[in-house]
């Protein structure tokens, strides 16, 4: 299997613009969650669907936050408009009902720069 | 809630050394706990987990952690220390009505030659 994979892998982009992260998660997976991993504030988790419907946003930062899954093999982040605070690695991570729980499978990441 | 807090966000070791990262957690109902390994620019990866049964967990790469309820605590070791073992660890917990992991600040494992 490919594993999950993201793009773009890196992102710079000026404050305002919007900026959007895609991930494909592993076939099969029923869960998908997003992440954000800053110094500061560690490894924070965003959002997560189970079976394309979002589950739990509360940990959403704000409104400039959305997050979609169209179908079980896509789902994108959204922000807009960006602010430099937004600086941050994103992952995604996929996992499958039968699989475990917390047997969740990381993507690479996406590194977005926000000046 | 849960939580985790894991002891000493930087620990270096020798080569061949022990390896000892520590990790409590706090949890209302039985938990489930994890270790995860993340490589520079990379995502996070299983390294163990458990789930009540035994409570002696052996992962990948010769890690071990055991999990200890009365002292909430579930440590990470490795008898010895390679350089490639140089990653930040994280500690995660969830339990089984809840599909997300609260994760730990993370500890950066430096390897000296």
């Amino acid at each position: 299997d490919a594993g999950v994979i993201q793009s773009p892998r890196h992102e710079v982009t000026e404050m305002g613009q919007e900026v959007t992260l895609r991930c494909k998660p592993i076939s099969g997976h029923d869960y998908l969650f997003w992440y954000r991993q800053t110094m500061m504030r560690g490894l924070e988790l965003l959002i997560y669907f189970n079976n394309n419907v979002p589950i739990d946003d509360s940990g959403m930062p704000e409104d400039r936050f959305s997050a979609k899954m169209p179908n079980a093999s896509f789902s994108t982040l959204k922000i807009q408009p960006s602010e430099p605070r937004d600086s941050a690695v994103y992952f995604c991570a996929s996992s499958r009902l039968g699989q475990g729980v917390g047997e969740q499978y990381f993507g690479p990441g996406t590194r977005l720069t926000v000046t | 809630a849960q939580s985790v807090t894991q002891l000493g966000s930087h620990v270096s070791v020798s080569e061949g050394a022990l390896v000892l990262l520590r990790c409590n957690y706090s949890s209302s109902v039985p938990p489930y706990l994890f270790w995860y390994v993340q490589y520079p620019n990379q995502g996070l990866q299983l390294l163990l987990k458990y789930t009540s049964a035994a409570t002696l967990v052996k992962g990948i790469n010769g890690f071990e952690a055991e999990f200890k309820k009365s002292e909430t605590s579930f440590h990470l070791t490795k008898p010895s220390a390679h350089m490639s073992d140089a990653a930040e660890y994280f500690c995660a917990v969830s339990s089984y009505s809840a599909r997300q992991l609260t994760f730990g600040s993370g500890t950066q494992l430096t390897v000296l030659p």
